[in-house]
């Protein structure tokens, strides 16, 4: 699987869109984006994936560039319960491979001030 | 709630025992997958079962780690003889198994502490 890398941390106010950045320079054609966060202390919670097109759900917004070799996840209006480190991870479609496994970075911490 | 469960949610136990945790995936999930998260790091994939064959075993699953999936539905993951260094947030996913895509969704995790 392709390797992802994702800045350490970022800050955003409550209310404001917030803007996760991820590059992944070496994705193959049939690999997706998802979009996963952590809460502290909990499990993963799945937020979004998507392939070439930019994909909108009720939790969030990804934008995915022509190249596919970043991506940004956007939470449009972040409220401190967003307070969470996000992971951005490539994968194997299920067609084009054995999807079984997840490869997580350590993601980026963001953190929502009031 | 239907999501995926783990029991129990902490294991405080001492060097030597024997540990073994449950996970119940999402029903009719064909796929069932554990996952270890240290402090600091994101969770690594140890150990994947489709129905209940073990299809895939990470490097990081010693001969002291044991998981099944008897009947397809329920998993346990048994660690023998606990090391400090097992000590660890232990996370099971389940996913359906087919489509173009096939989602993870993950339990709360069980914290065990090895003292």
């Amino acid at each position: 699987d392709a390797k992802t890398t994702q800045p350490t941390s970022m800050d955003c106010a409550e209310g404001r869109a917030a803007n996760l950045p991820c590059n992944h320079s070496t994705i193959s054609g049939n690999e997706y984006v998802y979009w996963y966060r952590q809460i502290h202390s909990q499990g993963p919670q799945y937020i979004i994936h998507g392939l070439k097109n930019n994909e909108t759900n009720e939790m969030a917004s990804l934008i995915i560039t022509e190249d596919r070799k970043s991506s940004t996840l956007i939470l449009p209006h972040a409220t401190l319960r967003d307070t969470a480190v996000y992971y951005c991870i490539v994968s194997l479609s299920l067609r084009g491979g054995s999807n079984y496994k997840l490869t997580f970075g350590k993601g980026t911490l963001l953190t929502v001030n009031p | 709630d239907t999501g995926v469960s783990q029991d129990p949610r902490h294991k405080i136990t001492k060097r030597g025992q024997n540990v073994t945790f449950r996970c119940d995936p999402i029903s009719e999930h064909n796929r069932l997958y554990w996952y270890r998260q240290t402090l600091g790091q994101g969770p690594e994939f140890l150990t994947y079962f489709q129905n209940e064959a073990q299809l895939e075993k990470s490097r990081l699953l010693s001969d002291r780690f044991s998981a099944e999936r008897p009947k397809g539905s329920f998993s346990t993951l048994e660690i023998q003889r606990t090391e400090q260094g097992d000590s660890a947030m232990y996370l099971c996913a389940s996913s359906l198994g087919m489509g173009h895509t096939d989602t993870q969704y993950f339990g709360p995790g069980t914290r065990l502490t090895v003292l």
